[in-house]
């Protein structure tokens, strides 16, 4: 069946550092993918997606490239703010019985110190 | 444009008691999702509605975890009884054919 793996946290940087948060899946179809992003006490919300290979999807400086050569989708931003802190979820959809099913990945919680 | 709608946004419950929880998904979604995200862990499906019907409910304890979404609208998740172990926040979705999932805000749901 479909899955997502991410990378364990925490993952601690400073303010201004570069981040990056691997993911890997794998799929029988051709999935969407996406990642959402959990504020603490908050609910989840979708911060990008890329519907097929080779798309980037953007968002609030965060980025992420379908890549299908290598079943990936690292998500990356350029200088992270302390209000980046939160769990950061990688996810995919796919054709599945009657519809399309969305499976997640555990989570990354990022912690950004100021 | 309102959102995904759930309540009670928390609950405790003595273990074997029944619980029952809400969602209004946003209109004109055809697709419904509940999940159970248990504490530092992604979410995990529990049960997918594609309008009325339920086609995919493989990961939902039958035993003691029943749903419905009359009119392929609003939906309902029961516990009967609660047990320790269930203890969660339980997470409604919905979304429009092929597209991204949107969130209600949860029921965190504590069992004693």
């Amino acid at each position: 069946g479909n899955s997502v793996t991410q990378m364990e946290g925490p993952v601690t940087l400073s303010e201004e550092a570069f981040l990056t948060i691997n993911c890997t899946y794998t799929a029988t179809g051709y999935p969407s993918l996406f990642w959402y992003v959990q504020y603490p006490g908050e609910g989840l919300q979708l911060l990008l997606k890329a519907t097929k290979a080779d798309d980037k999807g953007s968002n609030k400086g965060f980025e992420a490239t379908y890549r299908k050569e290598t079943t990936s989708f690292h998500l990356e931003k350029g200088s992270v703010q302390v209000s980046d802190s939160a769990v950061y979820f990688c996810a995919l959809s796919d054709w599945s019985t009657g519809g399309f099913k969305t499976i997640f990945g555990a989570g990354t919680r990022l912690f950004v110190k100021a | 444009e309102a959102g995904v709608v759930q309540s009670p946004r928390y609950k405790i419950i003595e273990k074997k008691q029944p619980v029952a929880f809400w969602c209004n998904p946003i209109s004109g979604h055809n697709t419904l999702y509940w999940y159970l995200q248990n504490l530092g862990q992604g979410p995990e499906l529990l049960i997918r509605y594609e309008n009325e019907e339920a086609v995919d409910d493989s990961q939902l304890p039958k035993d003691r975890f029943s749903a419905e979404r009359l009119k392929g609208v609003d939906s309902t998740l029961k516990i009967q009884p609660a047990e320790l172990g269930d203890s969660a926040v339980y997470l409604c979705a919905s979304s429009s054919t092929g597209n991204e999932a949107f969130f209600g805000q949860g029921t965190r749901l504590t069992v004693v």
